[in-house]
């Protein structure tokens, strides 16, 4: 079972690099999110996606990219890194039958910028 | 201004206290969730909770959620070192799945 699916995690970036995070899941979810965390601030939605091909803002979008080309896959890019961008990026995916919401998450990517 | 504000951000306590978490909002929602975060791992759900006032109980935790479906509070009884974590929780709002800050418990034999 692997579930949520998250490349890399960890990665060093200089500022200005780009790079792209990559998340997976095998579960036929509709539903998928990236989030930064950050101490004391628990999890801040960046952008999601409620179906293949589409993509929404969420609560901290600016400098990140996004792209669900396929179902099973949501990729997240940072076009040009800033020290403000150094977090732990969670991706999650759910399938929100009825009231039930309940997201899974990956591991987690330790990004630092330098 | 974050969608859920959660209480207290921190909390000590020793092994077999009872501890009790909030989770407050000015918004309606249909349903509302509880996860668990250890650290280096992803959150974990714990409970979703549905009907006004409703109560869930999961062995020694128990989860209430608020008659106007705007609060929900998290009781543990004869807290573990084994409950010790991030607690955090999550409303989805049309799609957008937002949380709290969190708190964090650590529990000390």
């Amino acid at each position: 079972n692997a579930g949520v699916t998250q490349t890399p995690k960890f990665r060093v970036l200089k500022t200005g690099q780009s790079m792209t995070l990559l998340c997976a899941q095998d579960m036929n979810h509709e539903y998928m999110y990236w989030y930064r965390q950050d101490p004391g601030m628990g999890l801040r939605l960046i952008h999601y996606s409620v179906g293949e091909g589409t993509t929404a803002k969420g609560e901290v979008p600016d400098g990140y990219n996004v792209s669900r080309l396929k179902k099973q896959n949501f990729l997240l890019g940072l076009e040009s890194a800033a020290p403000s961008q150094t977090s732990v990026y969670f991706c999650a995916s759910s399938q929100r039958q009825g009231v039930n919401t309940e997201a899974f998450f990956g591991q987690g990517t330790r990004l630092t910028v330098v | 201004t974050q969608l859920l504000e959660q209480s207290p951000q921190f909390l000590s306590i020793q092994e077999g206290e009872n501890l009790t978490v909030y989770c407050n909002s000015s918004s309606v929602f249909s349903s509302l969730q509880w996860y668990r975060q250890e650290p280096g791992e992803g959150p974990v759900l714990l409970v979703t909770v549905v009907t006004g006032g409703e109560v869930k109980k999961l062995k020694r935790l128990t989860f209430q959620f608020g008659d106007a479906r705007k609060d929900s509070s998290l009781h543990i009884t004869a807290a573990q070192p084994g409950d010790t974590g991030l607690y955090l929780c999550a409303a989805d709002s049309w799609g957008k799945l937002q949380f709290g800050a969190g708190t964090q418990v650590v529990v000390t034999p």
